[in-house]
């Protein structure tokens, strides 16, 4: 079964430095997604991408993230200058469509900044 | 944010028996809803979903009940086996007011399910 993969599993970062989190998508998937859970926490809405652009992006995605899609098959999140609270897991999901369709998830890569 | 809340942090059931997962929402825009199973060190695997225009839909052992004048939605799980063991996200999106999608997953916090053999 066809399925989202994230890499690195685990990342860790000292605090102020950037960091790129990379994910490949399922590959007919057209709407592609960032989540992520601080330990204790419910998995929180990022961004949204869809046709080359965001569709949607919450009030955590400042201007210190950016998400791009640099080939037919990668999808990256970076942040820019990492701070101490950017700790957490991350999650790529992507969907065939928008509405009424279900977003897969990628196991995620684990965020540590030290 | 508490828009999609799961009450019960944990449920335990046995084995054979059924295992009903219950989720509320406040946000009267949701018009789709989700749940999915998440085991330790990967990510949430979608299992079944509903539209708000229908009020029950089945996949194998596992059902989804919403019930939209009580912003409630159920998962039951029949038979309920030891593989079940994991946290069950409730999910929900929205259609925007201004016929635009919104395409975002709001998430409950998970109920930990604990089937016992």
């Amino acid at each position: 079964e066809p399925e989202v993969t994230q890499t690195p599993s685990h990342q860790v970062t000292q605090m102020g430095q950037e960091v790129i989190l990379r994910c490949v998508p399922i590959s007919n998937h057209l709407y592609f997604y960032w989540y992520r859970q601080i330990l204790g926490q419910k998995v929180e809405f990022l961004v949204s991408f869809y046709n080359n652009e965001i569709s949607e992006k919450s009030e955590i995605f400042d201007d210190q993230f950016s998400v791009e899609r640099p080939d037919g098959s990668n999808f990256t999140l970076k942040i820019r200058s990492t701070k101490l609270e950017d700790s957490a897991m991350y999650f790529c999901a992507s969907s065939e469509g928008a509405m009424g369709q279900p977003q897969h998830f990628g196991d995620g890569t684990r965020l540590s900044i030290l | 944010d508490q828009q999609v809340k799961q009450n019960s942090p944990s449920l335990s059931v046995q084995e054979g028996r059924i295992s009903i997962l219950n989720c509320d929402y406040t946000n009267s825009m949701f018009d789709y809803f989700l749940w999915y199973k998440k085991y330790p060190a990967e990510g949430p695997t979608f299992l079944i979903s509903i539209s708000s225009i229908k009020d029950k839909n089945e996949d194998g052992r596992f059902t989804v009940f919403l019930n939209k004048s009580a912003k409630h939605l159920s998962l039951h799980i029949v038979p309920s086996q030891p593989g079940d063991s994991a946290v069950y996200f409730c999910a929900a999106s929205a259609v925007v007011s201004s016929g635009g999608s919104n395409y975002k997953l709001t998430f409950g916090k998970g109920t930990l399910l604990t089937v016992n053999p």
